[in-house]
């Protein structure tokens, strides 16, 4: 079974701090892995993915990611907060193994708040 | 154009009417999704459809009705909903079903009273 856990309801943190929003996941193949944002009354915004290669990831707004695969986990990071990063993150997976992932199903996490303060 | 276009923003419907949501994109993606999205929580998907045709219906009551009339437009057909269907209703597509990210309109609010 797929599965996406994000361990933290709400991250705070003052600006120009660095940043990182968790994320553990559970597949059975090599994992598609993925961030999203969403600010408040508005749809997901795409961040970055992980589908092969490097393992650190970069994306927009100034964000990367870290693909560990011993440890399935694919943290979000930022080496210094802005208040407009204040939003909701949500990590998801595909897993190229599963039928339901090949005809669309992504899996997401529950979802992270982010809180940066002035 | 990496935009999808979702109308109308807002939408108040009583239990008896018929509405329609109306999602649009123009990047020439082949799969396109309907989620709902209750509030701080993560989107449920509802619908896949690929290349116009309906590859996954997620368990959706019969009160929501998808339609693909081309591989641009996708539908989503609201007939005796509940109070409980009230949600953020987020349309998406991508390159093909199989394909990596999804791009997400900025939803429909709906609210059935």
């Amino acid at each position: 079974a797929q599965s996406v856990a994000q361990p933290e309801d709400q991250v705070n943190v003052a600006e120009g701090n660095p940043l990182t929003v968790k994320c553990t996941y559970s597949v059975s193949g090599n994992p598609y892995l993925f961030w999203y944002v969403q600010y408040p009354n508005r749809g997901l915004q795409f961040l970055l993915k992980y589908i092969t290669g490097d393992n650190l990831v970069k994306g927009s707004y100034g964000f990367e990611a870290e693909f560990n695969k011993s440890q399935t986990s694919f943290h979000l990071k930022k080496p210094s907060a802005l208040v407009s990063d204040s939003a909701l993150y949500f990590c998801a997976v595909r897993d190229p193994q599963d039928r339901g992932s090949t005809l669309g199903r992504l899996y997401f996490g529950r979802g992270t708040q982010l809180t940066v303060w002035p | 154009d990496t935009e999808v276009t979702q109308t109308p923003k807002h939408l108040v419907m009583g239990m008896t009417n018929k509405k329609s949501l109306k999602c649009e994109q123009h990047m020439g993606h082949r799969a396109m999704y309907w989620y709902k999205q209750k509030a701080k929580k993560p989107p449920e998907l509802m619908f896949v459809y690929s290349y116009e045709k309906l590859s996954i219906n997620e368990s959706v009551p019969s009160r929501f009705s998808p339609e693909c009339p081309n591989s641009s437009l996708l539908n989503l057909h609201l007939h005796a909903l509940q109070p409980e269907d009230s949600a953020l209703y987020l349309c998406a597509s991508s390159q093909e079903e199989g394909s990596y990210e999804q791009y997400f309109g900025p939803g429909t609010r709906l609210t059935v009273t």
